[in-house]
């Protein structure tokens, strides 16, 4: 069955440190993979993809994610955060193998400390 | 290029009535794909309609329905309100030059007392 895991409910991190959001999925053809952010009250804002081609990929406002094919993962990443970082952040999968239909996460909450 | 935009942002119902969603996409987009977002739950994919065809279906009961005109703009109707129906529902867009990701409207945030 097609699924994204975020493991985390909420990360609290000191600002000006780097942070890590997780992610695995599966899927039963290729993954497309993306992160999404929400502002409160607000849609989501797409951060980044990943489709094909270079495992490391840079998104929006400094945010990078590695996929890792043997782990099945897509962990979100940012070398120093800011405050204004602090929002909830959602992994979601494009499964080629299903109509490519998007599977969401349910949603990490990223609390940045000043 | 204006983006994603639903009507009405915010809505209160009564259990027991019907209520009526819409979302106009991008333009150029031709998939329209709808999520219910609680707490809880997270988004729960609803359906998506490309060029008017209900292309997939997640797994909520019929009373939740959806269609597509042929300016790509989208509905999603719910009959018979249940308390358990108040969320955030957000529509999405895709299909454009770039057509992998999706791009989100505001939200529409029901409330059935």
């Amino acid at each position: 069955a097609q699924s994204v895991a975020q493991p985390e409910d909420q990360v609290n991190v000191a600002e000006g440190n780097p942070l890590t959001v997780k992610c695995t999925y599966s899927v039963s053809g290729n993954p497309y993979l993306f992160w999404y952010v929400q502002y409160p009250n607000r849609g989501l804002q797409f951060l980044l993809k990943y489709i094909t081609g270079d495992n490391l990929v840079k998104g929006s406002y400094g945010f990078e994610a590695e996929f890792n094919k043997s782990q099945t993962s897509f962990h979100l990443k940012k070398p120093s955060a800011l405050v204004s970082d602090s929002a909830l952040y959602f992994c979601a999968v494009r499964d080629s193998g299903t109509g490519n239909q998007f599977y969401f996460g349910t949603g990490t909450s990223l609390t940045v400390i000043p | 290029k204006a983006g994603v935009t639903q009507t009405p942002r915010y809505l209160i119902k009564t259990r027991g009535q019907q209520v009526t969603l819409s979302c106009s996409p991008i333009s150029g987009h031709r998939s329209v794909s709808w999520y219910q977002q609680t707490p809880g739950q997270g988004l729960q994919f609803l359906f998506e309609y490309f060029s008017e065809t209900q292309r997939n279906k997640g797994n909520f009961p019929g009373r939740f329905s959806g269609r597509q005109f042929s300016n790509s703009r989208s509905e999603m109707n719910v009959s018979t309100l249940e308390l358990g129906d108040s969320a955030l529902y957000l529509c999405a867009s895709s299909g454009g030059l770039d057509s992998y990701e999706q791009y989100f409207g505001p939200g529409t945030r029901l409330t059935v007392t």
